[in-house]
């Protein structure tokens, strides 16, 4: 089985939407990351958490948010989709802050 | 902050033939440094990292990469390529040490390899 596992591993919803991509991990990590990737611009941190009281914003918060609703699992949740939210989004976790460990990723389509 | 450079969008090799991927960081002291591939449809897999010691670092595949501080860099090479390297390849560092860990990825390298 998957260390990271993120469900679903494809989603099409409409403008507007509240929707959730969750992450679970069994590697046992405290630090876990949510990771938005559009082709040509690498990977943008958009928050991580360091244990399940620890929720920090990353380079990209806005119009997203967090839950850590145990040490293994961390929700993404996008308020009110939008077109732009369009993307590849990966979970990660980590040992103390050193390797990161990325789930398979979520495709994203908001028309 | 850090900051990390791939100069090459996109290269083509031959089957066999050898490798070497650019990554320029930027960074105020010695970082950590990673390098990830990713297959198509596929999560990031790491290849190798950097933390300390031995500058020439050992990965997985028949990959290795040389961190240079003199150049601030860490090129990821592999002498014989393969059909099956075809892939986005993308260099990431962070800051040892720091109380917000986190890490800065290039824009990858997508890697194509012909017969």
């Amino acid at each position: 089985d998957a260390d990271v596992t993120q469900t679903p591993r494809n989603r099409i919803t409409k403008t507007g939407k509240r929707i959730m991509l969750e992450c679970s991990q069994t590697k046992g990590h405290d630090r876990m990351y949510w990771y938005r990737q559009d082709p040509g611009l690498g990977l943008q941190l958009i928050y991580y958490s360091f244990d399940v009281k620890d929720i920090n914003k990353g380079e990209i918060s806005d119009g997203y948010s967090v839950s850590r609703q145990a040490q293994a699992k961390f929700s993404l949740s996008l308020e009110s989709a939008i077109p732009n939210q369009t993307a590849l989004y990966f979970c990660a976790t980590s040992e103390s802050g050193e390797t990161q460990y990325f789930g398979p990723g979520t495709r994203l389509l908001v028309l | 902050a850090q900051s990390v450079t791939q100069p090459d969008i996109h290269i083509t090799v031959s089957e066999g033939a050898s490798l070497e991927l650019r990554c320029n960081y930027s960074y105020g002291a010695t970082p950590y440094l990673f390098w990830y591939v990713q297959s198509p449809g596929q999560g990031l897999q790491l290849l190798l990292k950097y933390f300390s010691g031995d500058t020439l670092v050992q990965g997985i595949k028949g990959f290795e990469a040389e961190f240079k501080r003199s150049q601030s860099s860490f090129n990821l090479r592999k002498p014989s390529v393969h059909w099956s390297d075809a892939a986005e390849y993308f260099c990431a560092v962070g800051a040892p040490g720091a109380g917000s860990y986190q890490l800065t990825f290039g824009k990858g390298t997508k890697l194509s390899v012909i017969p």
